[in-house]
């Protein structure tokens, strides 16, 4: 069964960093891999999906890549601004199923 | 707009009694998904359906029923067995079967127990 582990839970940032934030996953037979931003109280807002013939996916100032090999996934951040405060969180689809594995997502804080 | 819709926003359960939460999609997904949210727990499946009148249990189903009588709505009942059910309920949806079946959420439904 796919396990997804996002590290750090949590990550304190100045405005204006580039960050990263991490997504493991144990099934190298991945479907594909998406990520989602929650606000607080809110529902889950899809930000990328990376199929499994794909290596990355840009929009606007994310970028999200996809290594089966290494069972990883990141998601790179540019030029981080406050409104960018938020918990993100990834999930996997392994091959023959379409019911997708999250994990516990990372919170994000962008400070001014 | 295409979009998820959940209803009601906040719920406010009695000790013994059933709610039903609303879940209506117009992205024509056949696909649909209830996942319940805790508190560093993270996401956990309830209930799937991936065609109208079939449905299957994820890994929490006890105390939950649902039915699929249309392709746009999932109604999650949250009955009396449910032991602990106030938490932060998530409908979804999505097409199925191909590498690009991207997932959709609703806005939630926060669920109390008085």
């Amino acid at each position: 069964k796919q396990e997804v582990t996002q590290i750090p839970a949590a990550l304190s940032v100045p405005e204006g960093e580039n960050l990263v934030l991490n997504c493991s996953f144990t099934d190298s037979a991945i479907y594909n891999l998406q990520w989602f931003r929650q606000d607080p109280g809110k529902g889950l807002t899809s930000l990328l999906l990376i199929q499994s013939s794909q290596r990355e996916q840009t929009s606007g100032r994310l970028n999200a890549s996809l290594d089966k090999s290494s069972g990883r996934s990141t998601l790179y951040i540019a030029a981080s601004q406050p409104g960018d405060s938020a918990t993100y969180l990834c999930a996997g689809r392994s091959g023959g199923s379409y019911i997708p594995t999250f994990g516990r997502g990372t919170s994000l804080i962008v400070h001014p | 707009d295409g979009g998820i819709t959940q209803s009601p926003k906040y719920l406010f359960r009695k000790e013994g009694q059933n709610v039903t939460l609303s879940c209506e999609q117009n992205l024509n997904h056949d696909a649909m998904y209830w996942y319940r949210q805790d508190p560093g727990q993270g996401l956990r499946l309830i209930y799937y359906s991936q065609i109208v009148n079939d449905f299957q249990k994820g890994d929490i189903a006890e105390g939950y029923s649902v039915s699929r009588e249309k392709k746009e709505s999932f109604p999650l009942t949250v009955t009396s067995a449910q032991k602990n059910p106030t938490a932060f309920y998530l409908c979804a949806s999505s097409i199925v079967g191909a590498e690009s079946n991207e997932q959709f959420f609703g806005p939630g439904t926060r669920l109390t127990v008085l």
